[in-house]
């Protein structure tokens, strides 16, 4: 079945260093692609997405491309901040397949800790 | 906030118990899913009922059931339950799909549940 991969955590990093967070995927069809945060305490919600190859999502300074070929969709910031302490999960569903019965699929999360 | 209630936030019991765990979706939305988050398993897709229809099994283990009410409303029932099933337990809703359909789930804050 569809799989997601994330690199394993935890990342700490310094504030205002770069972020990479890896992701690749295995999947059937045509999946689209997302990255969920989920801060301490909270549910998960959306932070980007990208629904074909070579799309870029983007939102609050993060980026990530979808990259068919090499079935990839890492997370990127180019400045991190104390608040973007969270986990962050890569996930995929495939859209084209149609009707009601989708669902989401997710990596197993990657804790990211920014010092000040 | 998402939009998506769960309760009890907090739960804890002993083993071979039963709980319920209520879930409130979106206004509008129709579709109701709900995951399990343990430290080692990551986030696992469990169970998703759209406008009152089971629509997709996950790993849900035999011991679990649910249903989605005609107010749209779901809930999980565990029971028997073991050290093992101690977990958070997520709630997402989404709208219903066809071409305008982004693809996002919008999660409640979950309800955590630990069994002694």
């Amino acid at each position: 079945g569809d799989s997601v991969t994330q690199m394993e955590g935890p990342v700490t990093l310094s504030e205002e260093a770069f972020l990479t967070i890896n992701c690749t995927y295995t999947a059937t069809g045509y999946p689209s692609l997302f990255w969920y945060v989920q801060y301490p305490g909270e549910g998960l919600q959306l932070l980007l997405k990208a629904t074909k190859a070579d799309d870029k999502g983007s939102n609050k300074g993060f980026e990530a491309t979808y990259r068919k070929e090499t079935t990839s969709f890492h997370l990127e910031k180019g400045s991190v901040q104390v608040s973007d302490s969270a986990v962050y999960f890569c996930a995929l569903t495939d859209l084209n397949s149609g009707g009601s019965n989708y669902k989401l699929t997710f990596g197993k999360g990657t804790l990211l800790t920014v010092n000040p | 906030d998402s939009g998506v209630t769960q309760t009890p936030k907090h739960l804890i019991t002993a083993t071979g118990q039963r709980v319920t765990l209520r879930c409130s979706p979106r206004s509008g939305d129709l579709s109701v899913y709900w995951y399990q988050q343990s430290l080692d398993q990551g986030l696992q897709f469990l169970i998703q009922y759209y406008n009152g229809e089971e629509r997709a099994k996950g790993n849900i283990l035999e011991r679990f059931s649910a249903q989605q009410f005609p107010d749209l409303h779901s809930e999980l029932n565990l029971s028997s339950l073991e050290l093992g099933d101690s977990a958070l337990y997520f709630c997402a809703s989404s709208p219903w799909g066809g071409t305008t359909y982004t693809g996002e789930l919008f999660f409640g804050e979950g309800s955590r549940l630990t069994v002694l």
